[in-house]
């Protein structure tokens, strides 16, 4: 079975530092999303991609977060500076036109 | 703007146990409606979906859920729960145009102790 690949697992960062997180959808999914995840809460929609261009990134803290996917298949997401807040799971989701949505397994960010 | 409200944070059930865990959206137009599940250390697994028909969907472990459209509600439920149904639970919603994000509810905690 097919599987959307997020990189790496866990990742623990000082404050103010910056950190960067790697997806690749399933091949052939032209949508992607980037998601965050607080402990306890449900997953919360950053950025959204239609194969290279950015679709909704309403929800993106724009001051510190940029993402990217260049040609269209993996996805870049990264936070500079690092803070505590951030402290979340990073999940990405690959979507095809049939409303067939599976998530990666996600990163685990610590910031210190 | 879509929302998804889920009624139960925590819900603790002993072996046998039927289970609800109620969902509510709010959108004015057509929705998709999904229900997820997450293991500890895993990730979001699709438990059942609705996009149109009989509005009783039947899912994956036994789950199915009733959609009630002049409820906006969306409940899932299994009759008799197992240990292994331990997990987090969470609802989400997407309009019916193709590549709408999902949103999700805030989920529910299910401990199932045997």
């Amino acid at each position: 079975e097919a599987e959307v690949a997020q990189s790496p697992r866990y990742k623990i960062t000082e404050k103010s530092q910056a950190v960067a997180f790697w997806c690749d959808p399933i091949s052939g999914h032209a949508t992607l999303y980037w998601y965050r995840q607080i402990l306890g809460q449900g997953p919360e929609l950053l950025v959204q991609f239609q194969d290279e261009s950015v679709v909704d990134d309403s929800q993106l803290p724009k001051d510190r977060f940029s993402a990217e996917r260049l040609k269209g298949v993996d996805s870049t997401l990264k936070i500079q500076p690092a803070e505590l807040g951030d402290s979340a799971m990073y999940l990405c989701a690959s979507a095809n036109r049939n409303y067939g949505y599976t998530f990666g397994s996600g990163t685990r960010l610590t910031v210190v | 703007a879509q929302s998804v409200s889920q009624h139960n944070h925590h819900v603790i059930l002993s072996e046998a146990a039927s289970l609800e865990l109620g969902c509510n959206y709010s959108y004015g137009g057509t929705v998709n409606l999904f229900w997820y599940v997450q293991y500890p250390g895993q990730h979001l697994q699709l438990l059942l979906k609705y996009f149109s028909g009989d509005p009783l969907v039947k899912g994956i472990k036994g789950f199915e859920a009733e959609f009630i459209k002049s409820k906006f509600s969306f409940n899932l439920r299994k009759p008799s729960v197992q240990w292994s149904d331990t997990a987090e639970y969470f609802c989400a919603v997407t309009s019916n145009q193709a590549g709408t994000a999902l949103i999700f509810g805030k989920g529910t905690t299910l401990s199932v102790s045997s």
